[in-house]
Parts: C-alpha cells; structure tokens; sequence
C-alpha cells in the first residue's frame, strides 16, 4: 500500500533551516510528483511547491521562493523540503503529499517549532 | 493565479441533516476539484477527485458536483463522526495547487 512517513518533530531557533523527509513506499517513486503543504495551528491549509521526482524539476509558491529548497534522493525514495531563515511564523505543520491529479496520498505530518 | 472561495466558513448541523458546502474558482477548471475532510491533529482526507468521484472507502453520503467555477461538496444525513475541517483544492493549472479556506463543520 503507498505510505508516505515523514521525519519526526523539529524544535528550531529563529534565523536557522530545517529539513524535513518524506519517505515513499508502496509505488514507482518516480512516476508521481510531490507536493509539500504546511499548516499553521488552527490555520487552513498552504501550498508551498512541487517536485518532480524523475526530472528533478521543481516550482515554488512566490511566498516561500529563496528560502524553500525542495529535493529527492531517488535511490531511497526519499523527497525532501528545507526552509531556511525561519521565523516565528514558521511555526506549522508540513505535509508531503503524493500528486496524482490532486493529492491523493498525504504524509502524517511533522510538526516545525519556531522558537528562541 | 486560481483563487478559491469556499463558503460557509463554519455551519453547524444536526444528525441527520443534509450539509452542503460550496467552492467557487476565479475562473474555469474544468472538473479538476478534490475534497477533502481533516480532523484535529490528521492528515488531510481525499473524500472527492474530479470534483464527482467518490474515494474507495469513503461512504456514499459524501458526494460531489459541479465543474467551470462553481463546486459543491454534499453530506446527505451528517453523523456524528462527520464533525471535521472540509477543504476544496484546485489542481487545474498545476502547479500551482490551490486550496479553498476550509469550512469547520460541528454537530448540534
């Protein structure tokens, strides 16, 4: 069955990067796109930028370019978001999610604390 | 880009009523709409795709219509399990991916 597990909890302090991994299982890595979402505490949902896992290309919502890097190790079936010059506002949780058509399969989530 | 409006952005409903909650696109998009439902600390739950498929597994009192700009998602006779967060996403022109700001929906 196709499982998307993610990278546990991250406390950061302000100014610094976090990377967070979406580990894919269950399906040809490749033949799909990722996406990665956040969402703030009692917020609604964000869309932060895709990756295509076989080409490697990749596009980020204008909020987040220069400080978002999305990339993929393809021996591992792993996918990867960093942010970097965090803030308080930051503070979120990040999904990876799998796209076929829409989002069709979602990471559990890892949560990013923002916080001096 | 895509803006989408989802309306309303909270209802409140008794066991058994009919629910229904709407998203309208800024402009055309075909029937590329899902829905979703999250509940408090889950993962977002794809209930609809193409704006009228149901997801395996997801009961029939969920339904979906509607395609161009104006979408509808449908809960026949709510249950108490139904209480949760609804999210429309617009993946016409991807990327980008587009959500609709939610509609929290609680049991009376």
């Amino acid at each position: 069955q196709v499982q998307l597990v993610q990278s546990g909890a991250e406390v950061k302090k302000p100014g610094a990067s976090v990377k967070v991994s979406c580990k894919a299982s269950g399906y040809t890595f490749t033949n799909y796109d990722i996406t990665w979402v956040r969402q703030a505490t009692g917020q609604g949902l964000e869309w932060m930028g895709w990756i295509n896992l076989k080409s490697g290309d990749r596009g980020y919502a204008q909020k987040f370019q220069g400080r978002v890097t999305m990339t993929r190790n393809t021996a591992i079936n792993t996918a990867y978001m960093e942010l970097s010059s965090l803030r308080s506002d930051d503070t979120a949780v990040y999904y990876c999610g799998r796209v076929g058509g829409s989002v069709d399969y979602w990471g559990q989530g890892t949560l990013v604390t923002v916080s001096s | 880009d895509i803006q989408m409006t989802q309306s309303p952005s909270s209802l409140s409903a008794s066991v058994g009523d009919r629910v229904t909650i709407t998203c309208r696109a800024s402009q055309g998009i075909r029937s590329d709409l899902a829905w979703y439902q999250q509940k408090p600390g889950k993962a977002p739950k794809r209930l609809i795709y193409d704006a009228s498929s149901l997801q395996s597994g997801v009961p029939s009192r969920f339904s979906g219509s509607g395609s161009g700009t104006e979408f509808t998602l449908t809960i026949s006779s709510l249950q108490p399990e139904d209480s949760a967060t609804y999210y429309c996403l617009q993946h016409n022109n991807y990327p980008p991916l587009t959500f609709g700001g939610g509609t929290k929906v609680e049991i009376k």
